[in-house]
């Protein structure tokens, strides 16, 4: 059955430093989606991207977040100078037109 | 007001029993519903969409949507242990592919 896939599953870094999140949506669908889940919070909706641009962001999305699809097959998130509160699980998405999101499996980010 | 609002629980039903979720939403745009399933330090697995005001139903669960009352729901017949998780509620809106999740309920299923 097709996944989502991501990498790392875990990065543990110092704040300010650069964090880029990998992701390999189901091959066939279009929509492609970053969201966060702050521990013990909700699932959040960071931003989502379509036809090679971004179609939506939330207002968490700042200036210091990214997105990007550098082939066909991957989709990047790059936090530029993570903070404290950038510590959270992130999860990439993607759908067809139906709604349905999936999910992969989650990368854990650890700001220090 | 929340976009999505769920109990946080937990709910705790025995093992067998029908277990019984909740959620409200604010935005009278919204026109599709869903249910995940998140296990900790999982991410969420979809379990049910719905689209359309009625029961829709998939083995032993039961999505309900009310548009009118703003209202869903999620019906887990013959619990077991293993649906000990949190559910999350979402909604997506016309036009818009994010979908939108509630906090969640935890459930608790015991043997």
């Amino acid at each position: 059955e097709p996944e989502v896939t991501q990498t790392p599953s875990h990065q543990v870094t110092q704040m300010g430093q650069e964090v880029i999140l990998r992701c390999v949506p189901i091959s066939n669908h279009l929509y492609f989606y970053w969201y966060r889940q702050i521990l013990g919070q909700k699932v959040e909706f960071l931003v989502s991207f379509y036809n090679n641009e971004i179609s939506e962001k939330s207002e968490i999305f700042d200036d210091q977040f990214s997105v990007e699809r550098p082939d066909g097959s991957n989709f990047t998130l790059k936090i530029r100078s993570t903070k404290l509160e950038d510590s959270a699980m992130y999860f990439c998405a993607s759908n067809l037109n139906t709604g349905e999101l999936f999910f992969g499996e989650g990368s854990r980010l650890t700001v220090l | 007001q929340k976009e999505v609002e769920q109990n946080s629980g937990p709910l705790s039903v025995p093992e067998g029993a029908i277990a019984s979720l909740n959620c409200t939403y604010s935005d009278r745009g919204s026109q599709s519903f869903f249910w995940y399933r998140q296990y900790s330090g999982k991410s969420p697995e979809l379990i049910m969409s719905i689209y359309s005001n009625g029961d829709k139903e998939d083995g032993r669960f039961t999505a309900q949507l009310n548009k009118a009352s703003q209202y869903v729901s999620l019906l887990i017949r013959d619990s077991q242990p293993s649906d000990s998780a949190t559910y999350l509620c979402a909604r997506r809106g016309t036009g818009f592919q994010k979908l939108v999740f509630g906090t969640g309920t935890r459930l608790l299923v015991s043997p």
